[in-house]
């Protein structure tokens, strides 16, 4: 099976700019979730979805928000880009929703640098 | 929030070596999982422990979970320079989102 793609894996952008990060799931996981990872806050949940609906948010202004297509790919969107939303954006997988129940499969990240 | 911390933040070791690394939270829990992440890359998952377990095995590692201590800890027996890595601890809270700690970071040198 095919591990979790996240795409582009790289980005530069400028400061007031939006993103939009896309993750594809590994076969038959239907939970997504994303996380921020940066030096200072460490690993950040930001948002999970489960067959479309979001099931958890964390605690980031509505600047973030997220998507989950009926094949259930994942977007996640930063509007307004600031400096410190410079981070490694991970997407995971699991086989069913309810946050850490079961084991996540992450992807290899995307490095956003906002400058 | 963090929930988990882990402890050490770093380890040194040299290869054939056991490292232990700890993990403290702060509030009940379904399961505590730990992951290994190589030099800012993803995560990979180790091992899952659910709390009605006490202790686990996978391979060279060894997880232990002590609910009353809010506790667990991760022993990877003889090591080797690949597991270089930083080692997360991460909780489930009833089914809400896994929160990670900091993690520690593991320097196996040969």
């Amino acid at each position: 099976k095919a591990g979790v793609t996240q795409t582009p894996r790289y980005l530069i952008k400028t400061r007031g700019q939006q993103v939009t990060l896309s993750c594809s799931p590994i076969s038959g996981h239907r939970s997504v979730s994303w996380y921020q990872q940066t030096p200072g806050q460490g690993l950040q949940f930001l948002f999970e979805y489960f067959s479309e609906t979001q099931r958890n948010k964390g605690n980031f202004p509505g600047r973030f928000s997220g998507r989950q297509f009926s094949n259930s790919r994942s977007e996640m969107n930063v509007s307004t880009l600031e400096l410190g939303d410079s981070a490694l954006y991970l997407c995971a997988s699991s086989l069913a929703g309810g946050g850490g129940q079961y084991e996540q499969y992450f992807g290899p990240g995307t490095r956003l640098t906002v400058t | 929030s963090q929930q988990g911390e882990e402890d050490p933040q770093a380890l040194s070791i040299q290869e054939g070596e056991n490292a232990t690394m700890n993990c403290s939270y702060k509030t009940s829990i379904n399961n505590l999982q730990w992951y290994r992440q190589n030099s800012g890359r993803g995560l990979v998952h180790l091992i899952l422990i659910r709390s009605n377990e006490r202790e686990k095995h996978s391979g060279r590692l060894r997880v232990t979970l002590d609910t009353s201590k809010k506790s667990s800890s991760l022993l990877i027996t003889a090591s080797r320079a690949a597991d270089t890595a930083s080692y997360f601890c991460a909780t489930d809270q009833a089914g809400t989102a896994l929160i990670f700690g900091k993690g520690t970071t593991l320097s196996v040198s040969s």
